[in-house]
């Protein structure tokens, strides 16, 4: 079974509809993060949670929101959804702080707004 | 503030041949660096990382990496390349006193029989 599983895997919606999308992991880590991936920008950090109790904002955290309802699990909501959050979102876990503690990322989730 | 640029969007090889992925960096102190594949599909996978020591770090698959500070490099390289290697190829730059990964644009690699 996957380490870090992501779903749904593939979700269209309507513009101006709220969606979910969660994150779970099996590695026992504290530290988990959202992304996301558009074509040539690469990925960019949407929020980062240390523990239940420590969540940050990322880079791009505008029309998002995160719920850390567990160590193992990490939500990531758009209230509002629209369609230039159309993206291929990733979930990431971690166990520690530094290049010593590697991310590991779940198989991702393809967004379509339509 | 750190940034990562990677040149080249798309590169095309061979089976066979060698490959050279180029990294750039920009960051004012000594970087960690990391070289993520993302196979169709699939999320990102590690397949090596410089913070220190070394220059020239090995990897999984066969992937080295040679850190170069004179000319804030970080070039991926395998010197025989197999059909399963076409992916998607991400650099990213942290540091110690975050969690955050600054990750590049990616090059896809697509490689022909």
């Amino acid at each position: 079974d996957a380490d870090v599983t992501q779903t749904p895997r593939n979700r269209i919606t309507k513009t101006g509809k709220r969606i979910m999308l969660e994150c779970s992991q099996t590695k026992g880590h504290d530290r988990m993060y959202w992304y996301r991936q558009d074509p040539g920008l690469g990925l960019r950090l949407i929020y980062y949670s240390f523990d239940v109790k420590d969540i940050n904002k990322g880079e791009i955290s505008d029309g998002y929101s995160v719920s850390r309802q567990a160590q193992a699990k990490f939500s990531l909501s758009l209230e509002s959804a629209i369609p230039n959050q159309t993206a291929l979102y990733f979930c990431a876990t971690s166990e520690g702080q530094g290049p010593n503690y590697e991310q590991y990322f779940g198989p991702g989730t393809r967004l379509t707004v339509t | 503030a750190q940034s990562v640029t990677q040149p080249d969007i798309h590169i095309t090889v061979s089976e066979g041949a060698s490959l050279e992925l180029r990294c750039n960096y920009s960051y004012g102190a000594t970087p960690y660096l990391f070289w993520y594949v993302q196979s169709p599909g699939q999320g990102l996978q590690l397949l090596l990382k410089y913070f220190s020591g070394d220059t020239l770090v090995q990897g999984i698959k066969g992937f080295e990496a040679e850190f170069k500070r004179s000319q804030s490099s970080f070039n991926l390289r395998k010197p025989s390349v197999h059909w399963s290697d076409a992916a998607e190829y991400f650099c990213a730059v942290g540091n110690y006193n975050t969690d955050k990964l600054i990750f590049g644009t990616g090059t896809r690699l697509q490689v022909f029989p």
